[in-house]
């Protein structure tokens, strides 16, 4: 089972900032916060992992919330080509239990 | 980042054959690496996490008869879909831990998947 909740979809115009949330209640102390996205008929794309600090790398930025019960991936300029279905998954780093398991993440449509 | 490459990229069967894919990580040694596997419309499901030089592992309800996992090498792991029909038409995904990464990310790099079709 997926620990995390998603809304099924959301759309952004061209070059304004995508800000996608994720619902993650009962994460666990080990657990970190990790985005993937894919695009259509692709393997998916690792995006940013955080663990209770904010992060930023060249593709996003992550915030998340103090109780770490939510995060919020944060792509600040985006584009046609971000169109694709975002999935945050929470998981220890390392371990048996690190396997990724995939929610319904949420689709993201990126207007002209 | 990392490079996972999978082959072939599409395959179209007959009935009842066998069809193989494979997945290779080609810039780092691949401990771990995983098969998912995805329908139309619907999320990735994990089907089975492979571990060089051991057996496979398989998710509950995946046949380990029926997807037949070898992870030979640090850098191969393959698939076997055996005795194909219809309903294994699929889109199928490996992803890969790089083993010096592991303690520093644990970040998993995918391949480009493979979209088998069954006739």
């Amino acid at each position: 089972d997926a620990k995390t909740t998603q809304p099924p979809s959301m759309d952004c115009a061209e070059g304004r900032a995508a800000n996608l949330p994720c619902n993650h209640s009962t994460i666990s102390g080990n657990e970190y916060v990790y985005w993937y996205r894919q695009i259509h008929s692709q393997g998916p794309q690792y995006i940013i992992h955080g663990l209770k600090n904010n992060e930023t790398n060249e593709m996003a930025s992550l915030i998340i919330t103090e109780d770490r019960k939510s995060s919020t991936l944060i792509l600040p300029h985006a584009t046609l080509r971000d169109t694709a279905v975002y999935y945050c998954i929470v998981r220890p780093l390392t371990g048996a239990n690190s396997k990724l398991t995939f929610g319904k993440g949420i689709t993201l449509s990126v207007r002209p | 980042g990392a490079v996972v490459s999978q082959h072939p990229s599409r395959v179209i069967c007959k009935s009842g054959t066998s069809v193989k894919i494979e997945c290779r990580s080609l810039d780092f040694q691949a401990t771990t690496m995983f098969w998912y596997r995805q329908f139309p419309k619907q999320s990735l499901m994990l089907m089975a996490t492979s571990n060089e030089g051991s057996k496979a592992t398989y998710e509950q309800g995946v046949e380990k008869d029926k997807f037949l996992i070898n992870h030979a090498s640090l850098t191969l792991s393959t698939l076997t879909v055996t005795s194909a029909h219809p309903e294994d038409s699929s889109f199928y995904i490996c992803s890969a831990r790089d083993r010096g990464q592991l303690a520093n990310t644990g970040e998993l790099f995918f391949g480009e998947g493979s979209r088998l079709t069954v006739l």
